[in-house]
């Protein structure tokens, strides 16, 4: 299995530009998460979703920020519009149920907002 | 708000040596997991604890939940600079409910 697959790696955008971010989970888990690391605050689950459906989506910073689930195989995390302070590694992560078995994590986006 | 606090935020220490890293909270978790995280990487579970006082190793890292199943603590013997690295604690406070992060210990083994 190639693991959870983000992209892009790398993005680099202007304040007030949308960005989307992507995620692809491992196949056969039913729990997604989408997490924020800054040096400030550590890692932040901002959305997760059981079956495609949204959960908890208490950790979202603002209405500036969205996710999808539209499949089991994919889930966008959106910001429209961005701003510096959105600066950060997201990462996403997948596991069966809500796991005591632990996440799987993708390598991240890391998203600088100039 | 439940809150995950570790310690020490970080740790520099040479080739050979042990050392012990802590995870607290005043809530009891329903799990815990430790995780290390290298540079432009994602975090890679080592280990999930479930019984108060379980003990778990892995190699030179042992992992220990507390009775109470509030706290825990990793210790890695006889340190090398591939130890080097983000590590984290993460627990589930609720059967079925999400997981928390602590701030992370950041490890450092010089050679």
């Amino acid at each position: 299995d190639a693991g959870v697959i983000q992209s892009p790696r790398h993005e680099v955008t202007e304040m007030g530009q949308e960005v989307t971010l992507r995620c692809k989970p491992i196949s056969g888990h039913n729990s997604l998460f989408w997490y924020r690391q800054t040096m400030m605050r550590g890692l932040e689950l901002l959305i997760y979703f059981n079956n495609n459906v949204p959960i908890d989506d208490s950790g979202m910073p603002e209405d500036r920020f969205s996710a999808k689930m539209p499949n089991a195989s994919f889930s966008t995390l959106k910001i429209q519009p961005s701003e510096p302070r959105d600066s950060a590694v997201y990462f996403c992560a997948s596991s069966f149920g809500m796991s005591n078995y632990g996440y799987t994590f993708g390598s991240g986006t890391r998203l600088t907002v100039v | 708000t439940q809150l995950l606090e570790q310690s020490p935020q970080f740790l520099s220490i040479q080739e050979g040596e042990n050392l012990t890293v802590y995870c607290n909270s005043s809530s009891v978790f329903s799990s815990l997991q430790w995780y290390r995280q290298e540079p432009g990487e994602g975090p890679v579970l080592l280990v999930t604890v479930v019984t108060g006082g379980e003990v778990k190793k892995l190699k030179r890292l042992t992992f220990q939940f507390g009775d109470a199943r509030k706290d825990s603590s990793l210790h890695i013997t006889a340190a090398q600079p591939g130890d080097t690295g983000l590590y984290l604690c993460a627990g589930i406070y609720n059967q079925g409910g999400k997981l928390i992060f602590g701030q992370g210990t950041e490890l450092s083994v010089k050679p």
